[in-house]
């Protein structure tokens, strides 16, 4: 079965600090790996994503990483905010873009000023 | 004003009541989605559509049933059947670009009295 995971389920940091959030995925024919945002009650807001061809994508402070071959993702977030905390959320599709994606089941993050 | 709308915000259900949850988009997008998310939960899918007048099932459709007769309309009925429908119901669009992202409406909340 294709599953993702996110680990861990909840991290706590203080202001500043640059962190790291991980999801690993199961079966590595993935087509394309996204990182998401969710706020408490309210719907999701992609990030970034990440074809199966590249190795990372860039945006702001954020960084997203590939690697296929270990069936891992990262995303790096540099010099955390308040406004950073927030439940991440990362998801496969395998097969073609089309297919339905596959979402872990997030990671929430509080920054601490 | 561009994008995905999901009415109501908060909707009550009562024992053996049919309800049923709006989603609608101006984003003239092909694909709709609707996924269900449980507290410290990532999101499972319940229906997909790809085109009007076709739909699959997710991995959790039991219990729901949905119709796609205009491109801008993809409604989800929560049956009777559905018997814990206390949830986070979100609707998501996508276009034929298998590049691109998915894009999220802010959500309904389904309370059972």
């Amino acid at each position: 079965k294709q599953e993702v995971t996110q680990i861990p389920a909840a991290l706590s940091v203080p202001e500043g600090e640059n962190l790291v959030l991980n999801c690993s995925f199961t079966d590595s024919a993935i087509y394309n790996l996204q990182w998401f945002r969710q706020d408490p009650g309210k719907g999701l807001t992609s990030l970034l994503l990440i074809q199966s061809s590249q190795r990372e994508q860039t945006s702001g402070r954020l960084n997203a990483s590939l690697d296929k071959s270990s069936g891992r993702s990262t995303l790096y977030i540099a010099a955390s905010q308040p406004g950073d905390s927030a439940t991440y959320l990362c998801a496969v599709s395998w097969n073609s873009g089309n297919t339905p994606l596959v979402f872990g089941k997030g990671t929430r993050l509080s920054v601490i000023a | 004003d561009g994008g995905i709308t999901q009415s109501p915000k908060y909707l009550f259900r009562k024992e053996g009541q049919n309800v049923t949850l709006s989603c609608e988009q101006n984003l003239n997008h092909d694909a709709m989605y609707w996924y269900r998310q449980d507290p410290g939960q990532g999101l499972r899918l319940i229906y997909y559509s790809q085109i009007v007048n076709d739909f699959q099932k997710g991995d959790i459709a039991e219990g729901y049933s949905v119709s796609r007769e205009k491109k801008e309309s993809f409604p989800l009925t929560v049956t009777s059947a559905q018997k814990n429908p206390t949830a986070f119901y979100l609707c998501a669009t996508k276009t034929r670009d298998f590049q691109e992202t998915q894009y999220f409406g802010p959500g309904t909340r389904l309370l059972v009295l």
